[in-house]
């Protein structure tokens, strides 16, 4: 089945630095690739998306770039802020299967002051 | 427009019992999925359902089982509970279970087992 590395487990940087987490998977099949941020106490929530047809994804501050031939993608969220503090977690699923998400171990993310 | 909501929020139980967990998905979502969360193994997918028939399954023993009912409320039920199966349990809906889609999250359900 799919697995999904990701790395570092953990990410310091200062406010208003960029953060990089990159992730690789191992089946080809895989076609969608979203990030998830986690909050303490709280569920995942969706950040962004990139699909298989796409090399790079942007919105605001957050990009996320697909190399499909090297089979990894990278999270890169740039002028970070205190509340991006959070365990982000980068996913890949299979066409037709979408809701089957086989996730990273997660990057915990902590920005300061 | 409400979230997903899960409950109960916190249970505990002992080895041997068993547990059902409710999912409410987010109105006009069809599709409802159950992760479980861990320390150890992260995020684990356990099943979908989609118009109430499981349309795909994670690698889980039988012990876990689930179900759809026809308003797309889901449950999820574990028997014969282990030590191991002291989690996070994460139900998302969303609203097709084929295209690639948001997954919208509720807050879980964090089951211990003593």
């Amino acid at each position: 089945g799919e697995n999904v590395e990701q790395h570092p487990s953990t990410l310091s940087v200062q406010e208003g630095d960029s953060a990089v987490i990159k992730c690789t998977y191992s089946d080809s099949a895989s076609n969608y690739f979203p990030w998830y941020k986690q909050e303490l106490g709280k569920g995942p929530q969706l950040i962004i998306d990139i699909r298989s047809n796409v090399g790079e994804k942007k919105d605001q501050r957050i990009a996320v770039t697909l190399n499909k031939t090297a089979k990894h993608f990278s999270l890169h969220i740039t002028e970070t802020q205190p509340e991006d503090s959070a365990v982000y977690f980068c996913a890949a699923s299979k066409p037709g299967t979408a809701s089957k998400l086989t996730f990273g171990t997660g990057t915990r993310l902590q920005v300061t002051l | 427009k409400a979230g997903v909501t899960q409950t109960p929020r916190y249970l505990i139980k002992t080895r041997g019992q068993q547990v059902t967990l409710s999912c409410s998905p987010i109105s006009g979502h069809r599709s409802v999925s159950w992760y479980q969360q861990t320390p150890g193994q992260g995020l684990q997918f356990l099943f979908e359902y989609f118009s109430e028939t499981q349309r795909n399954k994670g690698n889980f023993p039988g012990r876990f089982s689930g179900r759809q009912f026809s308003n797309s409320r889901s449950e999820m039920n574990v028997s014969t509970l282990e030590l191991g199966d002291s989690a996070l349990y994460l139900c998302a809906s969303s609203l097709e279970h084929v295209n690639t889609g948001e997954l919208f999250f509720g807050e879980g359900s964090r089951l211990t087992v003593l």
